[in-house]
């Protein structure tokens, strides 16, 4: 069945520093892919997504580009802040919404 | 603003004592859909709606159920908690028109505490 393989934390990192989080897809058809992002102690917000390949999703300075060839949607922000720590998840959507595992971002001061 | 709302944000309830945690949504989205999620673990679809069509998850335990009165509204129900079914419960929506996919709406979820 389609699944999500994301890049497991936690990641630590310094206010400005580069953020990547891996994410590889494996799927039958042509799904939809989203990065959500969870704060804590609430529900996830949609952060942005793609629905072909080679569409560029970017939102709030976050982008991630839909890789159709390495079946790959990995999220990248040049330069984080602290308010940008949460649980980052990578989906797709054949359907129904296929989550990766999560990855947990603290962005240290 | 439109958005997906679930009352209330904490409910504590008693081992094997029914519970019900509600949904309602303003979007008008004819998909409503029932997540768990345990601890620092990805959330897990229980069941959904489309429209008044009920589509349960193989692997969701019986102690589930789910009602839709009308389009704004989605209850879960857990019969008999157990101290395994505490966790986040999401409610989130989606307007599907069976053509595409299209983005799901997470309201901020109702925790559940089981003692």
């Amino acid at each position: 069945g389609d699944s999500v393989t994301q890049m497991e934390g936690p990641v630590t990192l310094s206010e400005e520093a580069f953020l990547t989080i891996n994410c590889t897809y494996t799927a039958t058809g042509y799904p939809s892919l989203f990065w959500y992002v969870q704060y804590p102690g609430e529900g996830l917000q949609l952060l942005l997504k793609a629905t072909k390949a080679d569409d560029k999703g970017s939102n709030k300075g976050f982008e991630a580009t839909y890789r159709k060839e390495t079946t790959s949607f990995h999220l990248e922000k040049g330069s984080v802040q602290v308010s940008d720590s949460a649980v980052y998840f990578c989906a797709l959507d054949d359907y129904k919404l296929s989550f990766g595992a999560g990855t947990t971002v603290t962005v240290r001061a | 603003d439109a958005m997906v709302i679930q009352n209330p944000r904490y409910q504590v309830t008693q081992f094997g004592k029914p519970v019900t945690l509600s949904c309602s949504q303003t979007l008008n989205h004819n998909v409503m859909y029932w997540y768990q999620q345990k601890s620092s673990q990805a959330p897990k679809l229980l069941f959904h709606y489309y429209d008044k069509d009920f589509n349960n998850e193989a692997d969701t335990p019986d102690n589930f159920q789910s009602r839709r009165p009308n389009t704004s509204f989605c209850f879960l129900d857990i019969r008999s908690p157990g101290l395994g079914d505490a966790a986040m419960y999401l409610c989130a929506t989606s307007r599907d028109t069976g053509v595409g996919s299209y983005e799901q709406y997470f309201g901020p979820g109702t925790r559940l505490t089981v003692t």
